[in-house]
């Protein structure tokens, strides 16, 4: 079974300063996903990046990039130029590419992001 | 694109009761449906996956007489919480995808509160 592992509760960041959100994960698979999620107050769950495992190049949404490192198993976002809209909680998620089971995903247990002035 | 709505966003009820809970895509359709629930400040816990027109596949340790899903149409699944009890008060959150094996997107979730 994979398991995925956030080991930063909490995080702060200042305004306009780069904060990175760690992300491990354990699978015996070569083929994956992994994507970050961000939870803010509202509890809307809201895709920030994706990332192919097969796909060397790491993965940039506008200020959101990933540092992938599939041999260490590591799957870092990086938040640039933050802003106080950012503050929410960050879910690190798993999901196998196998299409012969049902698309699951196996989420971390997030990490709290604060955003101050 | 990729909308996903629920309904309620908040219900109460007393003990006893059913309550249901709708999940509709807006704007695809969701060959899969997944129905999660969160307690406070922990991450989400899947409770079921649903594809269109069959069964829904339920986790480990849910109850599947407790916790009905239905998933009649390609933009609409429900969730019935049935005979509830003050342990089934939670956040349950939905999401649907358009493929077997593609993103997710997420509802905005419904607050449970069984008095």
């Amino acid at each position: 079974a994979q398991t995925v592992t956030q080991s930063q509760p909490e995080m702060s960041v200042q305004e306009a300063e780069t904060v990175t959100l760690s992300c491990t994960y354990d699978t015996s698979e070569s083929d994956y996903y992994l994507f970050w999620y961000k939870q803010p107050p509202s509890r809307q769950m809201i895709l920030v990046i994706r990332q192919e495992a097969y796909k060397q190049q790491n993965a940039t949404e506008n200020r959101f990039s990933v540092n992938f490192q599939k041999a260490a198993k590591s799957f870092s976002l990086k938040i640039s130029d933050s802003q106080l809209g950012d503050a929410a909680m960050y879910f690190c998620a798993y999901r196998s590419f196998n299409t012969g089971t049902a698309s699951k995903l196996t989420f971390g247990t997030g990490t709290r992001l604060q955003v101050t002035l | 694109g990729a909308v996903v709505s629920q309904h309620p966003s908040w219900v109460i009820c007393k003990s006893g009761t059913s309550v249901k809970i709708e999940c509709r895509s807006l704007d695809f359709q969701a060959t899969t449906m997944f129905w999660y629930r969160q307690f406070p400040k922990q991450s989400l816990m899947l409770m079921a996956t649903s594809n269109e027109g069959s069964k829904a596949t339920y986790e480990q340790g849910v109850e599947k007489d407790k916790f009905l899903i239905n998933h009649a149409s390609l933009t609409l699944s429900t969730l019935t919480v049935t005979s509830a009890h003050p342990e089934d008060s939670s956040f349950y959150i939905c999401s649907a995808s358009q493929g077997f094996t593609d993103t997710q997107y997420f509802g905005p979730g419904t607050r449970l509160t069984v008095l």
